[in-house]
């Protein structure tokens, strides 16, 4: 079975610092999804790699794969408090499953 | 529709009672997913279906548990004879194609088994 593990589970950071989530799989795969989650909410999708190498760039968020390393990062920029939520990462199989990690709660505080 | 829709948004059971958990996927979406998120977890697959058709189940924790799409649009869950360890948020998603298109989630149906 396919593994996703995130690091960090729980991110506390300033208004307009850096910093970076991890996400980490267990079996190849070149077709990966983050997703942002609300309190309370449903799932919103951010971003879809889907080849090595792919970088997307939303705002004050990047999403990059790597997937000889199998692994995704999503570098946060100059954080405001709008981006507090849990960030999802997703990794499709070859049976179309979605693979979650456990999230990374991230509070962005002033 | 706008989005994918499902009712009811929350439900309470007692235990042992049988529940039926609905989803409306956006118009003209091929491949539908059912999910099951505990509390500050992530969404762990339950079941997917591509039209009618129900491909993989492999994430079905019991034979309580059952998933249909008759018409290859709106899709069923249904737990028979709920346990505690039910209470979860069941979320529905679809998406346009069977493969490498996003996915767009539902708001979920928070279970309660009391």
């Amino acid at each position: 079975e396919l593994k996703v593990e995130q690091n960090p589970l729980f991110l506390s950071m300033q208004e307009g610092k850096n910093y970076t989530i991890y996400c980490n799989y267990s079996t190849t795969s070149d077709r990966l999804y983050w997703y942002r989650q609300d309190p309370g909410k449903s799932l919103e999708s951010l971003f879809v790699l889907l080849s090595n190498g792919a970088v997307k760039q939303e705002g004050r968020l990047m999403a990059s794969l790597d997937t000889k390393a199998r692994l995704s990062t999503l570098h946060i920029t100059a954080a405001v408090h709008d981006l507090s939520a849990t960030y999802f990462c997703a990794v499709e199989n070859t049976g179309n499953q979605f693979y979650f990690g456990t999230g990374t709660s991230l509070t962005v505080i002033p | 529709g706008a989005g994918v829709s499902q009712s009811p948004r929350y439900k309470v059971a007692k235990r042992g009672q049988d529940v039926a958990l609905r989803c409306d996927p956006i118009s003209g979406h091929v491949s539908l997913f059912w999910y099951q998120q505990a509390l500050g977890q992530g969404p762990e697959f339950l079941t997917y279906f591509q039209n009618e058709a129900q491909l993989d189940k492999s994430g079905l924790p019991s034979d309580r548990f059952f998933a249909e799409r008759p018409e290859g649009s709106v899709s069923t869950l249904k737990i028979q004879r709920t346990q505690q360890e039910d209470s979860a948020v069941y979320l529905c998603a679809s998406r346009q194609g069977p493969v490498n298109t996003e996915a767009f989630f539902g708001q979920g149906t928070r279970l309660t088994v009391v």
